[in-house]
Order: C-alpha cells, then sequence, then structure tokens
C-alpha cells in the first residue's frame, strides 16, 4: 500500500524569505510523485510531477522539488514566495495498475508581509 | 482548451435527502475521477472509469453512493440518502491516454444539514 505524509500542517513565512514544504513517502512499486496547489474554493492546480529521470523538478511559479528515493522524500521549494503564494499545497503519489493518487493531508502556506 | 467543468458549485441539502453532481471532463480524456474531500484532509479517491468502465471503487460507499459515465463523456455522481459525514467538496478530475497527469474541476461544496 502507498501513503504520504506531510509533516507540517501549516508554515508561516515572510514574504520574499525561502520555504520548503517536507513530503515523504512509502510505497512497495516505483511510484510517480506530484504537488498540487489549491487556492481557496478552487480546484487543485498541478505544480510540477517527477515521473522518472532528473530527480529536480522546476514546476510553475517558481517552484521546484527533488525526489529522494533513499529518503523516501519529495520535498518542495521555493527560493524567494509572494503573497499570492498563499494556498493549500498537496503532495501525492501514484503507482501501480490503476495510476490513483494517494494524497497526503496538505500543508497550509501562509506567507505574511 | 476547456477544463474540467463541475455542477453545481455548491449546494446544501438536510440528511437523508438525495443530492446529484454533474462533471464534464476534459475533451479527450478517457479516465475520470471522482475525489472525495473532507475538510482539512486531502482527497481521497472515491471511483475511477476509463471511457465507460469502472478501474476502481474501491473505496465508494455502494450503500448510498453511485456514479455512472453514460457514453463514456460526462459523469454523474449520486448520494442517496445524505449524511452529516457526506459534507466534504467533490472533486471531479480527468486525465488523457497514457499520461499519469490528472487535471481538477473546481469542485462541488456539499453541506449536508
Amino acid at each position: 500500500a502507498q501513503s504520504v505524509t506531510q509533516l507540517d500542517s501549516q508554515v508561516p513565512v515572510f514574504e520574499e524569505a525561502p520555504v520548503e514544504l517536507r513530503c515523504n513517502y512509502s510505497s512497495s512499486v516505483s511510484v510517480y510523485l506530484f504537488w498540487y496547489v489549491q487556492y481557496p474554493n478552487q480546484g487543485l492546480q498541478l505544480l510540477l510531477k517527477y515521473l522518472s529521470g532528473s530527480t529536480l523538478v522546476k514546476g510553475i511559479n517558481g517552484f521546484e522539488a527533488e525526489f529522494n528515493k533513499s529518503q523516501t522524500s519529495f520535498h518542495l521549494r521555493k527560493p524567494s514566495v509572494h503573497i499570492s503564494d498563499t494556498a493549500e499545497y498537496f503532495c501525492a503519489v501514484s503507482g501501480g495498475a490503476t495510476n490513483k493518487l494517494i494524497f497526503g493531508t496538505g500543508t497550509l502556506l501562509a506567507v505574511q508581509p | 482548451e476547456a477544463g474540467v467543468a463541475q455542477s453545481p458549485r455548491y449546494k446544501i441539502i438536510e440528511k437523508r435527502q438525495s443530492v446529484a453532481f454533474w462533471c464534464n471532463p476534459i475533451s479527450g480524456h478517457a479516465t475520470l475521477y471522482w475525489y472525495q474531500q473532507i475538510l482539512g484532509q486531502g482527497p481521497k479517491l472515491l471511483i475511477q472509469f476509463q471511457n465507460n468502465g469502472v478501474v476502481d471503487d474501491s473505496q465508494l460507499p455502494k450503500d448510498r453512493f453511485s456514479a455512472e459515465r453514460l457514453k463514456g463523456v460526462d459523469s454523474t455522481l449520486k448520494i442517496q440518502p445524505a449524511k452529516l459525514e457526506d459534507s466534504a467538496v467533490y472533486l471531479c478530475a480527468s486525465s488523457p491516454p497514457m499520461e499519469d497527469t490528472q487535471y481538477f474541476g473546481p469542485g462541488t461544496r456539499l453541506t449536508v444539514l
């Protein structure tokens, strides 16, 4: 069975500061990894994904994530955040025959001026 | 390209009533998913369709939930009768053939009183 752990339910940060949102996963099969962002009252938007190849993945809005197989992690980073980055961020894993997404519980990124 | 469409956006009903949600996926997307997102949690897959066939409905409470995807395009999700714990956002997503990325609609927020 697959699972995803997002250790931080909320991450407060000041504008223009760097941020890292943590994600750890467990799986007995090869996985694909995703980060989605959810703005208030909206659906989920794909930020970036790791399918194979380079372990450093770049996404939209200046975000990037690094796949670390030995630590089973896929942490999301941004060197300088903006107020508009305030949102809920979900890490997800898929693998196996159906490509079902298993989501973490989410991390609220709260950017303060 | 038009995104995934869902309606209604909001619905308030009393317990034991029935409710139905509608989803129109992105054109050409063969796979359609329904997720339930309870407040403070990540989305949980309820059912996955490949064209008009069910791939995975292992987490669908079949005593009260039903879903169909006639003609392999639009889909409806029904709850009958609703319970208080069904209060959640119901998200529809779709993905194109041979691709792992899921594209999400804006969701339907259901409140059961």
